[in-house]
């Protein structure tokens, strides 16, 4: 099949417990992140963004989180549901126009039943 | 019904053979980028185009090529000088640096 990253860190976990997937990222000037969720063979999908003026925000069953001293990313997901098992990656950029991303491996999250 | 489409889904090429890969968007979107993904590695850029006639080399732009005669189309072009072309080819496009959006991608693979 087509896998995207076939030796990229994995979390499972049980179906309805919540995931927390973690990215460190790279440049302190970062004012803009994005996680993206990819399925196998298939284009990333935009699931939330933060900008570095905030330190969370809510979507719906999903929560991201910004440690900016740290400089650590994370996606929390609640009541994890079969239809979440996929590749989950962030991204970075500054500057004003997009050729400034920068994209995580990712991390593949197996929901297990 | 709003997106970006890529076509073909799976592209074959022959040695010394260049190929070119289709990416359409009816966003809006004046930005739009070429990103070579591999696995177990990040999306790395391989060009960009903020405007209409007018593109920009990412990090690995040697061995492609790309034109942006419409705000809508962004076509790149794998040349036979990219001596390892197999790789899954993803086309985004934004407004400025909001998010970007992608297409659902080209599986390229050398025959």
């Amino acid at each position: 099949g087509e896998s995207v990253g076939l030796h990229l860190p994995t979390l499972s976990v049980q179906e309805g417990d919540n995931s927390i997937i973690n990215c460190a990222y790279s440049n302190s000037a970062s004012d803009y992140f994005i996680w993206y969720k990819q399925e196998s063979g298939k284009g990333p999908q935009f699931i939330i963004d933060i900008r570095s003026n905030m330190d969370k925000r809510q979507g719906q069953r999903v929560t991201v989180l910004l440690n900016k001293t740290v400089k650590h990313l994370s996606l929390q997901i609640a009541a994890t549901q079969p239809g979440d098992s996929a590749v989950y990656f962030c991204a970075e950029t500054t500057g004003d126009y997009g050729q400034n991303f920068v994209f995580g491996p990712g991390t593949r999250l197996s929901v297990l039943p | 019904d709003g997106g970006i489409t890529q076509s073909p889904k799976y592209l074959f090429r022959k040695e010394g053979q260049n190929v070119t890969l289709s990416c359409e968007q009816n966003l809006n979107h004046d930005a739009m980028y070429w990103y070579r993904q591999d696995p177990g590695q990040g999306l790395r850029l391989i060009y960009y185009s903020q405007i209409v006639n007018d593109f920009q080399k990412g990090d690995i732009a040697e061995g492609y090529s790309v034109s942006r005669e419409k705000k809508e189309s962004f076509p790149l072009t794998v040349t036979s000088a990219q001596k390892n072309p197999t790789a899954f080819y993803l086309c985004a496009s934004s407004i400025r640096k909001e998010t970007q959006y992608f297409g659902p991608g080209t599986r390229l693979l050398v025959l």
